[in-house]
């Protein structure tokens, strides 16, 4: 089992809006950033969150983050169907000294 | 920013292998770097990570004492020495500069 919980599937029609959560404990995503991660089939995972709720240049603004306590959320609106994709949250581990990254979602546009 | 993996392939239970991700565009010599691994069909897991000076590194528990980060700031690389290897360690192995930027991989085989 992951350190942090993500469901292992969503889904949305186009257009729609999405969320995928993230769960975790006061070490990690309590006291620390989260990061999302945002992986196709066979590719490597690419940036789209950091810092909880930032996103890097030339993520549309349609990703958006959020944290509260040991929780964190990834919504994305206006579903596209290239949004279809594995999704990963991550967080640093204060009890395990280490990086730790939830199970990851994969998410289906209907 | 470009990150290439290179030293992955087959090796046999038991065996060792040393992986390179050369870095280029962005200043290596500032920049923390992590290796990230993902056994087919499952999820990421984060394996080391080493400071931009290289004076701290960190692993997963399951990598102790066999796994070792180092990096080369002067030819803008980091190594990851993996030793006993074992079938749980077969994935694809990333670099990654401060889990921003992601090298496209290699894959580590541990079969017999």
């Amino acid at each position: 089992q992951s350190v942090l919980t993500q469901p292992p599937s969503a889904s949305g029609t186009p257009g729609q809006r999405v969320t995928i959560s993230c769960s975790g404990s006061s070490s990690n995503i309590g006291s620390n950033n989260v990061y999302w991660y945002l992986q196709l089939p066979g590719t490597a995972p690419k940036l789209l969150i950091y810092r909880n709720n930032q996103r890097p240049s030339g993520v549309p603004d349609r990703f958006s983050g959020s944290k509260s306590g040991t929780s964190a959320s990834l919504a994305i609106s206006g579903l596209r169907s290239e949004d279809e994709a594995d999704y990963y949250c991550a967080a640093w581990d204060d009890s395990l000294s280490g990086w730790v990254f939830g199970g990851g979602t994969k998410l289906t546009v209907l | 920013v470009q990150l290439v993996e290179s030293g992955g392939g087959v090796v046999q239970p038991g065996g060792s292998l040393r992986l390179s991700c050369a870095a280029s565009g962005f200043t290596f010599s500032t920049s923390g770097m992590h290796w990230v691994r993902q056994a087919p069909g499952k999820g990421l897991q984060w394996v080391a990570f080493v400071r931009s000076d290289g004076s701290n590194k960190y692993y997963v528990d399951s990598v102790k004492g066999r796994f070792t980060i180092s990096r080369d700031n002067s030819k803008n690389t980091v190594f990851l020495q993996m030793n006993s290897l074992s079938v749980e360690d077969t994935a694809v192995y990333y670099c990654a500069q401060d889990l921003w930027n992601w090298g496209q991989g290699t894959l580590v085989t541990v079969s017999s």
